[in-house]
């Protein structure tokens, strides 16, 4: 089964900044990656499809890259709404599906 | 508005059967893939089963496998899942989850873009 291993587990970050997190696969997934963002209590929200294809309605400042074993999330300029876990998730042997263990971001 | 409302969640004691429904509304049911995935409390995301459009084709984690029933009824527009067998390590809420799709003849990439709120099982004597 495909891994996804997310680094760091949890980061601390100030309104304004850029934040990075990275997904690394176990083998390679071409571009076969999805990013949620969950606040807490509430659902996973779809931000980044086919691993840099923002989905409609998510602002900008959201951005996807990479393909085959290393992608990453990045946010341009951290707004408090920002403030939530974000997982990964391969479609690369779709339907058997695989979640990172997720990247809470709070605040410093 | 499209919406996932999934019900029948609860308390269970280990070893008891419980099954949860997810209502569709909003799109074409029948034309769409389905998926539950489950999140422990304080954990991660963890993938449960998928149905394909028509019924036909099931897959599940190796977690719930021999355990873990999962249908649909596009007529009702209603997903489910029979959970049997249940033990501690199944609390989680449960959510459904819509797969859509993109690309070509040779490539397609899929996502996970509609999600329901969540039921809530306890597993638990």
């Amino acid at each position: 089964a495909i891994q996804l291993t997310q680094s760091p587990s949890s980061l601390s970050a100030s309104v304004g900044d850029r934040v990075t997190i990275t997904c690394r696969a176990s083998q390679g997934i071409s571009s076969a990656l999805a990013w949620y963002q969950q606040k807490p209590g509430k659902a996973p929200k779809l931000l980044i499809y086919d691993a840099s294809s923002l989905e409609s309605g998510v602002p900008s400042r959201f951005s996807g890259s990479g393909s085959g074993t290393d992608f990453t999330l990045t946010i341009s300029s951290l707004q408090p709404e920002d403030f939530a876990t974000y997982y990964c998730q391969q479609f690369n042997n779709y339907p058997l599906l695989t979640f990172g263990g997720g990247t809470k971001v709070e605040i410093k | 508005e499209v919406q996932l409302v999934e019900s029948g969640g609860g308390l269970v004691q280990p070893g008891g059967s419980l099954r949860l429904s997810c209502a569709a509304s909003g799109f074409t049911f029948s034309s769409y893939e389905m998926n539950w995935v489950r999140q422990a409390p304080g954990k991660g995301l963890e993938w449960v089963s998928y149905i394909s459009s028509s019924g036909s084709t099931i897959y599940y984690a190796d977690s719930v496998k021999g355990r873990f029933t999962i249908s649909r009824d596009n007529a009702k527009n209603s997903l489910y899942l029979q959970m049997n067998s249940l033990r501690a390590e199944d609390t989680a809420v449960y959510y459904c989850a819509r797969v859509d799709y993109g690309g070509n003849s040779t490539y397609y990439y899929y996502y996970m873009d509609v999600w329901g709120k969540g039921t809530t099982v306890t597993v638990s004597s």
